[in-house]
This record gives structure tokens, C-alpha cells and sequence, in this order.
């Protein structure tokens, strides 16, 4: 069975803080993912990795940035958190051939508030 | 551009069938999926439809494709109260990796 996790369920942040948020997936899957959930917008694609230490910007990359040093993990970093970065963040990850239809992974997301 | 839409709000009676609809621009789709997301959860892949086929059947699950309208439903026979959740249409491009998803439909049933 698949497992991605994510290390924290709920998140309280001060505004300016850096924040890390930290990915775990067991399927030895290539593509790994960072989204952003905010209602009536969907998800949103921050910044996406296709293999160890290799990283592709998304739909809304700006005020983040992420880390692949090993292929399970993906780190997702806020260097100076803000409020309007006030979400629900999901990691999610899949195979890099199409074996599966690409299919996606989700861990539970982690809800993160800046204060 | 790529972009999905899908309408927010779905209520259905308990037992009747639920049909969620979604459309996307992008020509070039090579799979189109439905994930699920319950409360307090991540999104779990609940079908996919290859762009080939035009309609895919699953136990409760029917997906039609009509790719020249690039229209794309679920419908759920017999709902349930379990099928309360947040539906999200999605499609992977063929020269992108990522999914594209919709900003997802919320369904609710009532008694």
C-alpha cells in the first residue's frame, strides 16, 4: 500500500518565519509534488521534482522553494512566511511512465497558518 | 492555456444519482481523472479515462469523455452518505508531467 506522509497535520507560524514542510513517500516513485488547496481556487501547483536534486517551478512558485536530496523525501520551504501563504498544502508523488496512468499519491496535507 | 472547471456545489438526495461535470481546454489530454478527497484527507484517485475511450464503467462509477466538446462527468448511482466528499476533475497534458486540476465539486447528500 502506498504511503505518503507529511510531518505535521497543523502548522502555526509566526508572519516571517522559515518554515519547512517535509514529504515522505514509500513507493520509490520519480515525481514527487507540492500543492497548495484553497477553497474555490482547487490546487495549485507550487513546485514539482522528477528526480533527486532536480526541481520544476509550478503555477505559483513564488515565495517558496524546495529540496529533493534523497528520492523519498521533498522538502517544501517558506523562507519568510507570510499570511497570504495561509493553506492547506498537499505532497503527493507517482511513477514518471505512464504504467499507471500517472497516477498521483497524496499524503493528508498539512494546514499551515501564519500569524 | 490549460485550465479545468467545474461547478462548486452539488446537492443530491440520498439513492438518487449524482452527476458532477467538469470541462477542460486543452486539446492535447491524454488521461482525464476523478479524484475524491473526504474530509481532513489528501486526494484518492477514484477513476481515470484514457482520451480514446469515451465512456468507463466501475461498479457505481460511470466517466463519459466527449472530446469534441472536451467535456468530461462522473456520475454515481445510488449515492450514498460515504460519497460526501470533494470531487476533483484533473487532466495530464502529453507534453507536461504535472496534472492539471479543477478547483473541485463539493457534493453533499441529504436524507
Amino acid at each position: 500500500d502506498v504511503k505518503v506522509t507529511q510531518s505535521s497535520r497543523y502548522l502555526v507560524k509566526r508572519t516571517g518565519e522559515k518554515v519547512f514542510l517535509e514529504c515522505v513517500q514509500d513507493m520509490d516513485h520519480e515525481n514527487m509534488f507540492w500543492y497548495r488547496q484553497d477553497p474555490g481556487l482547487g490546487l495549485r501547483l507550487i513546485y514539482f521534482s522528477y528526480d533527486v536534486k532536480m526541481k520544476e517551478k509550478g503555477d505559483i512558485p513564488e515565495g517558496y522553494s524546495v529540496s529533493r536530496e534523497k528520492k523519498e523525501r521533498f522538502s517544501l520551504i517558506l523562507e519568510s512566511a507570510s499570511t497570504n501563504q495561509t493553506s492547506m498544502y498537499l505532497c503527493a508523488s507517482s511513477f514518471l511512465s505512464g504504467d499507471r496512468a500517472y497516477e498521483q499519491y497524496f499524503g493528508p496535507g498539512t494546514r499551515l497558518t501564519v500569524t | 492555456g490549460e485550465d479545468v472547471e467545474q461547478s462548486l456545489f452539488l446537492s443530491v438526495r440520498e439513492g438518487d444519482s449524482s452527476v458532477i461535470n467538469c470541462t477542460y481546454t486543452d486539446s492535447s489530454s491524454t488521461y482525464l481523472y476523478w479524484y475524491k478527497q473526504e474530509p481532513g484527507a489528501g486526494l484518492q484517485l477514484l477513476t481515470y479515462i484514457f482520451s480514446n475511450m469515451d465512456m468507463k464503467q466501475d461498479q457505481r462509477l460511470t466517466v463519459l469523455l466527449n472530446k469534441k466538446d472536451k467535456h468530461l462527468s462522473l456520475r454515481i448511482a445510488d449515492t450514498q452518505t460515504g460519497d460526501s466528499a470533494i470531487y476533483f476533475c484533473a487532466e495530464k497534458v502529453s507534453s507536461a508531467s504535472k496534472i492539471i486540476f479543477g478547483s473541485g465539486t463539493r457534493l453533499s447528500i441529504r436524507p
